[in-house]
C-alpha cells in the first residue's frame, strides 16, 4: 500500500473532450508527478509540481496542464482530446529526499 | 541523448532457474536508479533505489547492483509469483524519472 491514490480508475472520452485525473499523494509528500504509459511502453515524464508551483515539465503540448493544492493532492487536466491521448496516467509522490517516489494504480483512459 | 535501455525485453524461467535483468544508462549526473515491479494493468511498485556504484540491495529473491553504466537486477530461485514486468528508471539533474521499456519475466511451475 502506497498511500497514493487515483481517481477515476478507468474512463471512456471522445476525441476533442476534456478529461480530469485526480491524485492524493501520500502524507508527507510535498512532490507530485504525472506520467504517461502506453501499452508496451515505460512512463513518460509529463510535469511535476512542488508546494503547488509546476517545476519540471516533459515533452507533451500545453494541452496537458496540472495543479497541486495545499494537501499537496493534485489534478491532471488534459484539453482537446485525441486518440493518442489513450493510456495509463500515473501519479507519483515522493518527499524533497527524493528518495523513495511511490507511484498509484494509475487512471486509464480511452478516447474514442 | 539520455537514455535507459533495459534487457532482455522478455525473460521466461522456470521455477527455481536464477538470472538477472539488465539495466544501462546515459545520462551524467545520476543522483539515483530504481527498479520498479509492474503488474498488468497496476501502477509500479518500489523496489530500490541505487545510488552509487559498488551498492546492493536484496528484498527476499531480488538483488539489485550498480555500477557506473549499468545496474543489474538479479533473481534467485524465482516463484511463479515474480512473474511481472521489472521496470528500470533514473533519476538525475532535471528532477524527473527516465524510464526504460521493462523486462517482461515469466516464471513456469
Amino acid at each position: 500500500e502506497t498511500g497514493v491514490t487515483q481517481s477515476p480508475t478507468h474512463l471512456i472520452k471522445t476525441r476533442g473532450q476534456q478529461v480530469t485525473l485526480r491524485c492524493s499523494s501520500q502524507s508527507g509528500h510535498n512532490t507530485v508527478s504525472w506520467y504517461q504509459q502506453a501499452l508496451g511502453q515505460g512512463p513518460q515524464f509529463i510535469f511535476q509540481y512542488y508546494r503547488e508551483e509546476e517545476n519540471g515539465r516533459g515533452n507533451f503540448p500545453p494541452r496537458f496542464s496540472g495543479l497541486q493544492f495545499p494537501n499537496y493532492s493534485s489534478e491532471l487536466n488534459v484539453n482537446a482530446l485525441e486518440l493518442d491521448d489513450s493510456a495509463l496516467y500515473l501519479c507519483a509522490s515522493s518527499s524533497d529526499n527524493r528518495n523513495t517516489i511511490y507511484f498509484g494504480e494509475g487512471s486509464w483512459l480511452t478516447v474514442v | 541523448e539520455d537514455q535507459v535501455t533495459q534487457s532482455p525485453e522478455a525473460l521466461r524461467l522456470q521455477e527455481g532457474e536464477s538470472s538477472s535483468l539488465n539495466c544501462s544508462y546515459t545520462v551524467s549526473g545520476l543522483r539515483g536508479l530504481f527498479w520498479y515491479r509492474q503488474d498488468p494493468g497496476k501502477g509500479p511498485e518500489f523496489l530500490f533505489t541505487l545510488y552509487s556504484a559498488g551498492e546492493e540491495k536484496e528484498k527476499e529473491r531480488l538483488k539489485a547492483t550498480l555500477t557506473k553504466k549499468e545496474s543489474f537486477l538479479h533473481i534467485t530461485a524465482p516463484k511463479p509469483e515474480d512473474s511481472a514486468t521489472y521496470l528500470c528508471a533514473v533519476f538525475y539533474n532535471t528532477d524527473k524519472l527516465i524510464f526504460g521499456t521493462g523486462t517482461r519475466l515469466q516464471v513456469f511451475p
